[in-house]
């Protein structure tokens, strides 16, 4: 297995660009979510998916869009990208049952000139 | 949502055992305790996660108050490998109105000497 996969590791963009961070994992987790990591911080969640056709907003959610067409993917888009979305993002999946142990993909770090 | 709090940061040599605390006084019947750590440069990974009963595994063991109320992560031997932040979260179960929403805090940064 594995895991989960993050595209890319790194991408620089001009502000108004846009672009999708991909992620893909190969556990047929139902539940999978879009973090962002600003140096010095913790985690903070964007959007996360329970399963296929169904997202919901996480606590910073302005700016990003999602989709769950499929059981492994879950791509984040940025639609015109912002410095402020200057950030490391990292994708995670879990199980729904036995407590939820979360697995992490190794990031994309996104910088926006 | 269930929140945590956890020391800013704590300090320990190698070799030694780490006690690594978890405040959850809101904490609810359905919640699961989990830890992750992350190092430099890297993603979170996971630690361990329990219930009610404490937990052993090959990285670490967890000790859960009688009433829930907090949790202790404990590194038996710390090696400089442990040196990482550690974040305690809580995890509704599944089909819970926010099993989606997981909050991570800011962690608690260990420093391991050698």
């Amino acid at each position: 297995n594995a895991g989960v996969t993050q595209t890319p590791k790194f991408q620089v963009l001009k502000t108004g660009q846009s672009m999708t961070l991909q992620c893909a994992q190969d556990m047929n987790h139902e539940y999978m979510s879009w973090y962002r990591q600003d140096p010095g911080m913790g985690l903070r969640l964007i959007h996360y998916s329970v399963g296929a056709g169904i997202t919901d907003q996480g606590e910073v959610p302005n700016g990003y869009n999602v989709s769950r067409s499929t059981t492994e993917d879950f791509p984040l888009r940025l639609l015109s990208a912002a410095p402020s979305q200057t950030s490391v993002y990292f994708c995670a999946s879990s199980y729904s049952g036995q407590g939820g142990k979360l697995f992490f993909g190794s990031g994309t770090q996104l910088s926006v000139l | 949502d269930a929140k945590t709090t956890q020391p800013n940061s704590m300090e320990s040599n190698e070799e030694e055992p780490v006690h690594l605390p978890c405040n959850h006084s809101t904490i609810s019947g359905t919640d699961y305790i989990h830890w992750y750590r992350q190092l430099p440069s890297q993603g979170p990974e996971y630690v361990i996660h329990g219930l009610t009963s404490n937990v052993n595994n090959r990285m670490a063991s967890l000790a859960i108050a009688e009433d829930r109320k907090s949790s202790t992560l404990i590194l038996h031997r710390a090696t400089l490998r442990d040196a990482a932040v550690y974040y305690c979260i809580l995890r509704e179960g599944a089909g819970g109105t926010s099993y989606g929403k997981l909050t991570f805090g800011q962690g608690t940064i260990l420093t391991v000497h050698p």
